[in-house]
């Protein structure tokens, strides 16, 4: 496709399970981002790659989220024994040059 | 303190209004400047780069003041179809590829009515 594409759309896990989320970034595109966003809030900063490095992961809230681009391209955030205060939308941007497109997020509730 | 702060609104005005939104950041060597536009339940979306010169897209005028560390977003004429919530982004590079993240603002909710 076109654009950044990202899966699962929407996630609902308990509290305690194991999620992946998977972003597809746009063919190319060197840098990609994840983002989170909760409700009514901007998105906030959680890792940066560029292609398989992983340059910047200083805004994941704790050690149980975990980042990888294997090989430089689909990436994905892993986030273990969910929490309630991780329910939020988790955005993928990828760029090339100086503007970032982002996938539609997914959505992540913990009940 | 954000390092990039707005109004969160709800800014609600009539079809054909004019309407304003500032933006303030905190870090004084931010180089890059952006208003994405976000739509209830979808990703945010680039309405427009920010110059130091200011600029302008159709019914849309961005300006940046560096000395006091704003970013302005004026909307002419709104439509309905202008109802989102903008987001101010700041990068402290210039381009992505720098490796800074985008820091974005808390967004700034319109509402435009008939």
């Amino acid at each position: 496709g076109a654009g950044v594409s990202q899966s699962p759309r929407y996630k609902v896990a308990k509290r305690g399970q194991d999620v992946a989320l998977r972003c597809d970034p746009i063919s190319g595109h060197v840098s990609l981002f994840w983002y989170q966003q909760a409700l009514g809030q901007g998105p906030e900063f959680l890792t940066y790659f560029q292609n398989e490095a992983q340059l910047d992961k200083s805004g994941l809230p704790s050690d149980r989220f975990f980042a990888e681009r294997p090989e430089g391209s689909v990436s994905t955030l892993k986030i273990q024994r969910t929490q309630q205060e991780d329910s939020a939308v988790y955005l993928c941007a990828s760029s090339l040059g100086s503007i970032a497109f982002f996938g539609q997020g997914t959505r992540l509730t913990v009940v | 303190r954000k390092e990039v702060e707005q109004d969160p609104g709800p800014f609600n005005v009539p079809e054909g209004a004019t309407v304003a939104f500032n933006c303030t950041y905190s870090n004084s060597a931010s180089q890059s400047f952006f208003w994405y536009r976000q739509d209830c339940r979808k990703e945010p979306k680039l309405l427009m780069s920010v110059y130091s010169s200011g600029n302008e897209d159709g019914r849309f005028t961005a300006q940046l003041n560096r000395a006091s560390q704003y970013i302005s977003l004026l909307i002419r004429d709104s439509k309905l179809s202008d109802s989102a919530t903008y987001l101010c982004v700041v990068n402290p590079e210039e381009g992505v590829l720098a490796g800074n993240m985008l820091t974005f603002g808390g967004g700034t909710r319109l509402m435009v009515k008939p």
